[in-house]
């Protein structure tokens, strides 16, 4: 299997442009797990997802940040506009099963994409 | 919202020694979970523990969940190089799955 793969792996934009990174899940995860880790916050979870709805989006920062989830093995993070405050890295995770799961509710991490916005 | 506090954010020992990380909350959760990550990369799962007083074994590094579940430790003997990287506490609660993740220990072990 693949892993989760996110792209793209470094973006540096300007403030004010759209930003949106991308995710594709382990087929057959029922959960999807967008994460921001900055040094000053360290990991925050942004939203997540089972079976493409999104559950709890509760550490979304404010408008700017949207996420959708079209398909099982699709899903966008967008800020638009983008801010230098933004910058971090961002990651996206997929498991088969709850976290609480002891034997399947692993947490599988991307890479992460590092946004850097002048 | 719920908090985890992890100790110390930073530790240097040199390979060999014995060292013990801590993973602090208020909150009561179902089960905890131990990852590690390391520079450019995503964190890995260690461990996942779910009961009171639990301990789990993994090779040098021994996990222990709060007998209240509030809290757990990550005890690694005869550190190695390897092991370096940065340690994080994870929890979360039947019913509601977002998993909050600690603030981290960033370990370095000397050779």
């Amino acid at each position: 299997d693949a892993g989760v793969i996110q792209s793209p792996r470094h973006e540096v934009t300007e403030m004010g442009q759209e930003v949106t990174l991308r995710c594709k899940p382990i087929s057959g995860h029922d959960y999807l797990f967008w994460y921001r880790q900055t040094m000053m916050r360290g990991l925050e979870l942004l939203i997540y997802f089972n079976n493409n709805v999104p559950i709890d989006d509760s550490g979304m920062p404010e408008d700017r940040f949207s996420a959708k989830m079209p398909n099982a093995s699709f899903s966008t993070l967008k800020i638009q506009p983008s801010e230098p405050r933004d910058s971090a890295v961002y990651f996206c995770a997929s498991s088969l099963d709850p976290p609480s799961r002891v034997n399947t509710g692993e947490l599988f991490f991307g890479e992460g994409s590092r946004l850097t916005v002048l | 919202t719920q908090l985890l506090e992890q100790s110390p954010q930073f530790l240097s020992i040199q390979e060999g020694e014995n060292l013990t990380v801590y993973c602090n909350s208020s909150s009561v959760f179902s089960s905890l979970q131990w990852y590690r990550q390391e520079p450019g990369e995503g964190p890995v799962l260690l461990v996942t523990v779910v009961t009171g007083g639990e301990v789990k074994k993994l090779k040098r590094l021994t996990f222990q969940f709060g007998d209240a579940r509030k809290d757990s430790s990550l005890h690694i003997t005869a550190a190695q190089p390897g092991d370096t990287g940065l340690y994080l506490c994870a929890g979360s609660n039947f019913g509601n799955e977002k998993l909050t993740f600690g603030t981290g220990t960033r370990l370095t072990i000397i050779p």
